[in-house]
């Protein structure tokens, strides 16, 4: 069964520190691993894509790494600020369909303090 | 900077009326898409178009209906809502030769709570 697996469920961080994601996911055939944040009450914002090839892609101070034979991506936060706290959703999309079939996973949802 | 645009953000609305929630994209993408999501969890394909006149039911099973009669618009219809239909719904669109590249375009969405 395609799935879609996020660590932690909560995270709360103080200002200025770092943090990581974690996403693993069993999608076969894999086609590409999306990060999306997602601010309270509106819709999920690209923060990267990657594809097989590919183990690092940086967006400012997001770093998302992929490890496609372990199946696991990871999302890393450099010197957090009070406006990262948002969801930040890992999605996985297959190759088995035209669609492009998105596997959603439910979700990191971060907390930044002053 | 989205380019797609979802009416009303937020809809309280009383059991058995019936409501067309909107969407729409500037952008020329030919897919466009309709997902349901409750809070904490993750969200799941409803709807979805590969372009003008084609719809077609994804995942998770809904009551409500879509249209495409146009390539920008892609509104969704509850005929007779129900408390069960309270959730967020989110439109998406993407460019068939960019989606891999580009992702998906995500509107604000609707915040639809049924009373």
């Amino acid at each position: 069964k395609n799935q879609v697996e996020q660590s932690p469920q909560s995270l709360i961080i103080l200002e200025g520190k770092n943090c990581t994601l974690q996403c693993n996911y069993t999608v076969s055939p894999f086609s590409n691993l999306r990060w999306y944040k997602q601010d309270t009450g509106r819709g999920p914002v690209s923060l990267t894509i990657m594809t097989f090839s590919e183990n690092t892609k940086s967006n400012g101070r997001y770093t998302a790494t992929l490890d496609a034979d372990t199946k696991q991506s990871s999302l890393h936060i450099t010197a957090s600020q009070l406006s990262d706290s948002a969801s930040y959703i890992c999605v996985v999309s297959d190759r088995g369909s035209t669609l492009g079939r998105l596997y959603f996973g439910r979700g990191t949802q971060l907390t930044v303090w002053p | 900077e989205a380019d797609i645009y979802q009416t009303p953000r937020y809809l309280v609305i009383g059991t058995g009326k019936k409501i067309t929630l909107e969407c729409s994209q500037t952008m020329g993408h030919d897919k466009m898409y309709w997902y349901q999501q409750d809070p904490g969890m993750e969200l799941h394909l409803i709807h979805y178009s590969y372009g003008v006149n084609s719809t077609e039911k994804g995942d998770l099973s809904s009551e409500s209906t879509v249209s495409r009669i146009r390539t920008e618009h892609f509104p969704l219809t509850l005929e007779s809502a129900r408390p069960s239909h309270t959730s967020q719904y989110l439109c998406a669109s993407s460019d068939y030769r960019q989606a891999s590249l580009f992702g998906y375009t995500f509107g604000s969405g609707t915040r639809l709570t049924v009373v």
